[in-house]
C-alpha cells in the first residue's frame, strides 16, 4: 500500500455512459496525476494538478474531464467514451511538480476500463 | 522531444541468478534523471531505483543496480540473486531536469523469474 487509493478497481461502461474515475491519496503530497496505460505502449500522462490547479493537459480529448476539489482527491470524469479509451488509469501523487518532481511519483493500482 | 527505448519486450531468468534490463534514450539535454520502475500483477507501480545524470557514480538499491552511460544514452537495470516477487513489468523513464512534469516511460520489459 503505497498511500494512493484508486476506486473502482475495475468498471465496464458503453460508449453513451457517464462514470467517474477516483484517486485519494494519504500522504499530504501536493501534486496529483492521471496516466494511461494502454497494451504495448508508453504510460501516456494525461493531467497534472499542483496545489489544486491544472498545470497540464497532455492534449487529452474533452470526453475526459478531470477534477481536482483538494490536493488529497482527484477525479476523472467520463463521457461517450470510444473502445479505444479502453486502458488502464493510473492515479499518481507526489510532493511537488516542477523542480521538486524528482522526488518519486507514489502510484494507485488503477483503475482497469473497458469501453463496449 | 525525448524518446525512451526498450528493446527487450519479454524475458525470463532463473531465481538466483542475474539479469540485465536494456534502455536507451534519446536527448539533447544535459541535466535529467532516469528511473526504473517495477509494475507487479497488483499493478501498482513502484520506484525502483533512480539516477541523476551529473552523477558519475551508478546507483544501486540492495540487489538493483544500473550501468549509466551517458555518452551511450544506456540506462541498464541489473537485478542480482533474482527472486520469484521480482516478477514485473519493468519500466524505464526519463525526465528534464528543467522542471517539466513530463515523466517518458518506455515501453516495458516484462520479466518472469522462473523457480
Amino acid at each position: 500500500e503505497t498511500g494512493v487509493t484508486q476506486t473502482p478497481r475495475h468498471l465496464v461502461m458503453g460508449m453513451t455512459n457517464k462514470k467517474s474515475l477516483k484517486c485519494e491519496q494519504h500522504l499530504g503530497h501536493n501534486a496529483m496525476y492521471w496516466y494511461k496505460q494502454s497494451a504495448k505502449k508508453p504510460l501516456e500522462l494525461m493531467f497534472v494538478y499542483n496545489f489544486k490547479e491544472q498545470t497540464e493537459n497532455n492534449s487529452v480529448p474533452s470526453r475526459f474531464s478531470p477534477e481536482c476539489p483538494n490536493s488529497s482527491h482527484l477525479f476523472l470524469h467520463l463521457h461517450t467514451l470510444q473502445p479505444e479509451d479502453s486502458a488502464l488509469y493510473l492515479c499518481a501523487s507526489s510532493q511537488g511538480t516542477g523542480r521538486f518532481l524528482n522526488e518519486k511519483l507514489f502510484f494507485g493500482s488503477g483503475t482497469q476500463l473497458s469501453v463496449l | 522531444a525525448q524518446t525512451v527505448t526498450q528493446s527487450q519486450p519479454e524475458m525470463s531468468v532463473q531465481e538466483a541468478e542475474t539479469v540485465t534490463l536494456s534502455c536507451t534514450y534519446d536527448t539533447s539535454e544535459n541535466n535529467y534523471y532516469l528511473f526504473w520502475y517495477k509494475q507487479p500483477p497488483s499493478r501498482q507501480m513502484i520506484l525502483v531505483i533512480r539516477q541523476e545524470a551529473y552523477k558519475q557514480q551508478n546507483a544501486t538499491e540492495n540487489r538493483f543496480s544500473v550501468n549509466f552511460q551517458k555518452a551511450a544514452k544506456s540506462f541498464s537495470l541489473k537485478i542480482s540473486d533474482s527472486q520469484l516477487g521480482d516478477t514485473a513489468m519493468y519500466f524505464c523513464a526519463f525526465m528534464s531536469q528543467g522542471g517539466s512534469e513530463k515523466l517518458v516511460f518506455g515501453k516495458g520489459t516484462k520479466l518472469t523469474v522462473n523457480p
